[in-house]
């Protein structure tokens, strides 16, 4: 059963970067069939797509968000990374990563999230 | 960024029927069958419940199921169950941002 799971810091100051990484176990993310993906969902508000890689290291992000972010794999770790610089208040959120479906444009597998909170 | 609509909330009695709104534009739900439907608990991650507008991943209920009309996709929960409640966020690709999410509709059993 393929598992993901989130981790990095839980608070983070504004103006900082942010660095996630999602480690998968189940599964390997040099599979040829589908993307991994960010997503985040602001307290009590609704889900924002950050972006995806695949197992090629070719990415697609949000447009809004593109000028600060980075996603990254590490096949040999097998892993995945975010990184977003110039942190504000709004980019508080629970963290989500995930698989995309094969082909598709929905995710099937998701990580339990983890909330980062921006404040100095 | 919400570029979908959908109502913040939806409620109903056991046993009946609900439909949950998903409205678009030609960028997005009108023009690509890529929409997909999740559900989500209270502190939980999304469950993926329908995908390219009307399939069901398997494990799904067929209680769940999906459509789409011009710029809006739908949500039907048919046999209303108090498991039910939670929170629905529908999706869809764009052309503008890639993908998209709607505001999430909170679903209440009566």
């Amino acid at each position: 059963q393929l598992q993901l799971q989130e981790s990095g810091p839980g608070l983070v100051r504004p103006s900082e970067t942010l660095s996630l990484t999602c480690t998968v176990s189940g599964g390997s993310v040099t599979t040829s069939d589908h993307h991994w993906g960010w997503i985040r969902q602001p307290p009590g508000k609704g889900l924002q797509w950050i972006g995806t890689v695949f197992f090629t290291g070719s990415t697609s992000y949000n447009p809004p968000l593109s000028s600060r972010v980075t996603i990254s794999i590490d096949r040999s770790k097998n892993q995945f990374s975010l990184n977003l610089n110039s942190l504000s208040a709004a980019d508080t959120a629970v963290y989500y990563c995930a698989r995309k479906g094969r082909g598709g444009y929905y995710y099937t597998y998701w990580g339990q999230g983890l909330l980062v909170t921006v404040s100095s | 960024q919400s570029a979908l609509t959908q109502p913040a909330s939806v409620s109903g009695s056991p046993g009946q029927s609900i439909t949950i709104s998903c409205t678009g534009t030609s960028s997005d739900i009108g023009n690509f069958n890529l929409v997909s439907w999740y559900q989500q608990y209270p502190g939980e991650a999304p469950k993926l419940i329908v995908y390219e507008v009307t399939n069901r991943p398997s494990g799904v209920s067929n209680r769940f199921s999906g459509s789409k009309s011009g710029n809006t996709a739908s949500l039907t929960i048919s046999g209303l169950q108090a498991e039910d409640e939670a929170d629905y966020h529908c999706s869809s690709y764009s052309t503008t941002y890639l993908q998209v999410f709607g505001p999430g509709t909170k679903v209440t059993v009566l």
